[in-house]
C-alpha cells in the first residue's frame, strides 16, 4: 500500500463550489504539506504543517484552507473554486523532530496527486 | 529572491546517448539540493539529496553533482524507461523545510 495517499485522484467541479481534498500518510511523518503543480511552473507551496497545532501559510495560500486532523491526516480546501485553481494537487510529507537521524528527515514524500479542473 | 532554474526544459536522446541536466540555483544558505523523478500523472519521486558542493551521489545511471551555484544530473547510457521529468529542488537557511522548485527537465530516451 502506498505511504502517502490522496482522494479524490480526479475531480471536476464548478466555479463557486466549495470542495475538499484529503490526503493521509502512514509514514508516521510529523510534517506534512500540500503543493500545487502548474504546467510550465515549479511545484509551488500552499500551506504546511509541522504537527496538528502548528499551521502556515505557503507561497501561494490565497483562496485555500487546511486543516490538520490528526498526524496521519491534511486537507486542503476550496472555499469559493475559481477556474485558475485548475492544477495537479500534490501532498507530501517529511519527518520532523524525533527522527532517528538528521540528515535525510528533510526528504520530502509525495503522494500521488489529485488533478482537479474547475468549470 | 530564492530561486531554481532547470536547462533544458526537454531533452530527447537515443538509448545509450549519455548527457547531463543542469539545475542552477540561487538561495541563501543552502541546506540541500534535492532531485526528484516525476513520472506522467504520479507524484515526484525521490532520488537524492545533496548537501555541500563536492558531494556525488549515484544510484542505477544516474549520478547527481553539486556546486556552490548548480548541480548536475548526469544519465549514463539511458534506456527508454529512464524518460520522465527530473526535478530539482532547494531548501535555504530559511529552512522550515520549504523546498524551492525548478520547473523541471522532460527528458525522453528513444529506442
Amino acid at each position: 500500500d502506498a505511504d502517502v495517499t490522496q482522494t479524490p485522484r480526479n475531480r471536476i467541479t464548478k466555479t463557486g463550489k466549495r470542495i475538499m481534498l484529503e490526503c493521509s500518510q502512514t509514514k508516521g511523518h510529523d510534517r506534512m504539506y500540500w503543493y500545487r503543480q502548474d504546467p510550465g511552473l515549479g511545484l509551488r507551496l500552499i500551506y504546511y504543517s509541522f504537527d496538528v497545532k502548528d499551521i502556515n501559510k505557503g507561497e501561494i495560500s490565497d483562496g485555500y484552507s487546511v486543516s490538520r486532523q490528526a498526524q496521519a491526516k491534511f486537507s486542503l480546501s476550496l472555499e469559493s473554486a475559481i477556474p485558475n485553481q485548475t492544477a495537479l494537487y500534490f501532498c507530501a510529507t517529511s519527518a520532523g523532530t524525533g527522527a532517528t537521524t538528521v540528515r535525510g528527515r528533510e526528504t520530502q514524500y509525495f503522494g500521488p496527486g489529485t488533478r482537479l479542473l474547475v468549470l | 529572491e530564492d530561486q531554481v532554474t532547470q536547462s533544458p526544459e526537454a531533452l530527447r536522446l537515443q538509448e545509450g546517448e549519455s548527457s547531463s541536466l543542469n539545475c542552477s540555483y540561487t538561495v541563501s544558505g543552502l541546506r540541500g539540493l534535492f532531485w526528484y523523478r516525476q513520472d506522467p500523472g504520479k507524484g515526484p519521486e525521490f532520488l537524492f539529496t545533496l548537501y555541500s558542493a563536492g558531494e556525488e551521489k549515484e544510484k542505477e545511471r544516474l549520478k547527481a553533482t553539486l556546486t556552490k551555484k548548480e548541480s548536475f544530473l548526469h544519465i549514463t547510457a539511458p534506456k527508454p524507461e529512464d524518460s520522465a521529468t527530473y526535478l530539482c529542488a532547494a531548501e535555504g537557511s530559511g529552512g522550515y523545510n520549504k523546498l524551492i522548485f525548478g520547473a523541471g527537465t522532460r527528458l525522453a530516451v528513444h529506442p
